[in-house]
């Protein structure tokens, strides 16, 4: 099956530094990759959808600023929190998805824990 | 606008059965996923219904009704290590994926 890694998979960081996160297909080509941030006992809410080579597309009430995100190649995909806050503290979670075919299939990585101290 | 409506918690005995219900309005679909989700961990994928009827896939089933807006999730002989939530998410007309809020389902002896 098509396999999604993250890196890294948990970070702590100061508040006021930006950390990186990257989303990696590994055995296929990932045309569309989705950003996902889950929060304790809620269920997963949709940032942006990237499509490769093209800007993201932030859902309403992200901040694009905020959360930069590059999808440069057909493989990785990064989401950049800049100047991290303690509330930016959560679960971030990958998708990813070749769209080319009609495939509707998301495989999901294994998720970033990010703690904002 | 879009709502998918799940129950928030559910309980059931292990080795028994239990049903996870799930209505949808959206704008138009293009299928329906159901998720496990362990805490602290990401989806990982159960079905895919784009058709009515039942899909069956060894302890798991899922069925889906277009007509109604409704799908269900079966879980049979039930295993402690099935205590999750299990997130039920509608493909709309834009191929992006709307999300319930999930459901968690505890599992006891």
């Amino acid at each position: 099956g098509a396999v999604v890694s993250q890196h890294p998979s948990w970070v702590i960081c100061k508040s006021g530094t930006s950390v990186k996160i990257e989303c990696r297909s590994l055995d296929f080509q990932a045309t569309t990759m989705f950003w996902y941030r889950q929060f304790p006992k809620q269920s997963l809410m949709l940032m942006a959808t990237s499509n490769e080579g093209s800007k993201a597309t932030y859902e309403q009430g992200v901040e694009k600023d905020k959360f930069l995100i590059n999808h440069a190649s057909l493989t990785l995909s990064t989401l950049t929190v800049t100047s991290a806050h303690p509330e930016d503290s959560s679960f971030y979670i990958c998708s990813a998805r070749d769209s080319r075919g009609g495939e509707t299939e998301q495989y999901f990585g294994p998720g970033t824990r990010l703690t904002v101290t | 606008g879009q709502n998918i409506d799940q129950p928030t918690e559910m309980t059931a005995t292990e080795g028994a059965i239990v049903q996870i219900n799930c209505t949808y309005q959206t704008s138009g679909f293009n299928g329906l996923f159901w998720y496990q989700q362990h805490a602290g961990e990401a989806p990982t994928f159960l079905s895919y219904n784009v058709l009515d009827g039942l899909e069956e896939k060894g302890r798991f089933s899922s069925f889906l009704s277009r007509s109604k807006g409704y799908s269900y999730l079966l879980l049979k002989e039930l295993q402690m290590k099935d205590s999750a939530s299990y997130l039920c998410a509608v493909m709309d007309s834009n191929y992006q994926l709307i999300w319930g809020a999930g459901t968690k389902l505890i599992i006891k002896p």
